[in-house]
């Protein structure tokens, strides 16, 4: 099965950058969508094909996917953002196409 | 406004049945593919279903599959998870999304507040 390995935990200190990784076979070859989860919330997206933001979402998140990687990047980070961060991949042509990531919880110092 | 509203989670024996709903409003269901979602306490996302507009494409998570069918009624904007035989592992809160795709790509871009399902003995 398709699998999305993430970094179960990033800290990073109010101001500065928040790098959260997913990588995945092939991944080059399909578009990486970033969701945010904030204790009992619902996801909501942040970044969708690879590096698209939602209205809404503050122009600090952003987005790429290069070779096996991908990455979401939270600038200036600020406490609000203090959340678990899934991506997520549509896996055309399998019974299970619908791939969501491990999970990076970001915390805040 | 897009909104989707779950309903009907609650406590149930293991081997017993529940059936999910989810309210849509704002949009046209007919027109969207939509999924089923779950998160088991302190785990991370599963996706467990999906179905096609036209109920042409229905998929499921091997978890569930045999026992879940989702199925949806677009004249009155409702989705649907029908959960048969259920194990103490299907402890979750389930999301219902909808689901847009371009390309060869898909992804939720709402989610509803979700139901609690909890199976216990």
């Amino acid at each position: 099965s398709y699998v999305l390995p993430q970094p179960p935990s990033v800290s990073v200190a109010p101001g500065e950058t928040a790098t959260i990784t997913c990588g995945g076979d092939n991944l080059r070859g399909k578009s990486v969508h970033w969701y945010q989860q904030k204790p009992g919330q619902a996801p909501i997206v942040v970044i969708y094909f690879d590096s698209d933001r939602p209205s809404g979402i503050p122009e600090r998140f952003s987005g790429s996917n290069s070779g096996n990687t991908a990455t979401l990047t939270i600038s200036r980070v600020e406490a609000g953002d203090e959340a678990d961060y899934y991506c997520q991949v549509w896996n055309s042509g399998s019974d299970h196409p619908f791939v969501f990531g491990t999970g990076t919880k970001v915390t805040v110092l | 406004e897009v909104q989707l509203v779950e309903s009907g989670g609650g406590s149930v024996q293991p081997g017993g049945s529940l059936r999910l709903s989810c309210a849509a409003s704002g949009f046209t269901l007919g027109s969207f593919t939509m999924s089923w979602v779950r998160q088991a306490p302190g785990e991370g996302l599963e996706w467990i279903s999906y179905i096609s507009p036209g109920n042409h494409a229905v998929y499921y998570g091997d978890s569930v599959k045999g026992r879940f069918t989702v199925s949806r009624d677009n004249a009155k904007s409702l989705l649907f998870l029908q959960m048969n035989t259920l194990r103490a592992a299907d402890t979750a809160i389930y999301y219902c999304a909808r689901v847009i795709c371009s390309g060869t790509t898909c992804y939720s871009d709402y989610w509803g507040q979700g139901t609690l399902v909890t199976v216990s003995s």
